[in-house]
């Protein structure tokens, strides 16, 4: 059974960067989407974008595009996200979310437990 | 970019009842490309639905959904404690992919 495990954690000051990590436990990237989706304060949910390993494919939602890039290894089942130039309005738990084969690629159905990133000076 | 709207914000609502949620968006989503999510505070989301009205591995049939174009629906027959949550619909129809605002459903 495929665990999605995430990193901790993580404090930043506005202008820099973060790079969260996802490790596909007992599983691959290789024929699925990695999602990356976030839950911000008194939000809904966002989708930020997602990868397709399989056909080198990345998606971006437009206001994260040029801040955010979505990377995978498959020699260690690591999935990356990083985002720069981080504001404030960053804040937000960041979970990732395999999707593909037994439900569409954009819908994840296995998640991990979620990245906290806090933007703050 | 399509805009999902959810009605209603907040459903409060006994168990066992019947209720029906609904999404409707800026633009038809072909296909039927429309999925539903329940969100649970310190929890990761839980797929519900895709394909409007597919439930995913595991989702039991207290859970179904229909809908076209841009008018979808999500019922819940027989509210269960564990059904209190946030449900959300996104689309994966037309890029970039988009959630609607949530309707909380809670119990009174």
């Amino acid at each position: 059974q495929v665990q999605l495990v995430q990193s901790g954690a993580e404090v930043k000051k506005p202008g820099s960067s973060v790079k969260m990590s996802c490790k596909a436990s007992g599983g691959t990237f290789k024929n699925y989407a990695l999602n990356w989706v976030r839950l911000a304060p008194g939000q809904g949910l966002q989708w930020v974008g997602g990868i397709i390993p399989l056909y080198g494919s990345t998606e971006y939602a437009p206001r994260f595009q040029g801040r955010v890039t979505i990377t995978t290894d498959e020699s260690t089942t690591m999935g990356y996200m990083e985002m720069s130039s981080l504001r404030s309005e960053d804040t937000a738990v960041y979970y990732c979310g395999r999707g593909g084969i037994a439900v569409p690629y954009w819908t994840p159905d296995i998640w991990g437990q979620g990245t906290m990133v806090t933007v703050s000076s | 970019e399509i805009v999902l709207t959810q009605s209603p914000g907040t459903l409060s609502l006994s168990p066992w009842e019947r209720v029906t949620l609904s999404c409707r968006a800026s633009q038809s989503i072909s296909r039927g490309y429309l999925a539903w999510y329940q969100h649970k505070p310190g929890q990761a989301p839980r797929l519900l639905l895709s394909a409007a009205s597919i439930r995913a591995p595991g989702i039991p049939d207290r859970f179904s959904g229909s809908g076209s174009g841009t008018d979808f629906t999500l019922t819940i027959s027989g509210l269960e404690p564990e059904d209190s949550a946030v449900y959300y619909c996104q689309q994966y129809s037309t890029s970039p992919w988009t959630f609607g605002q949530g309707t909380r459903v809670e119990f009174k």
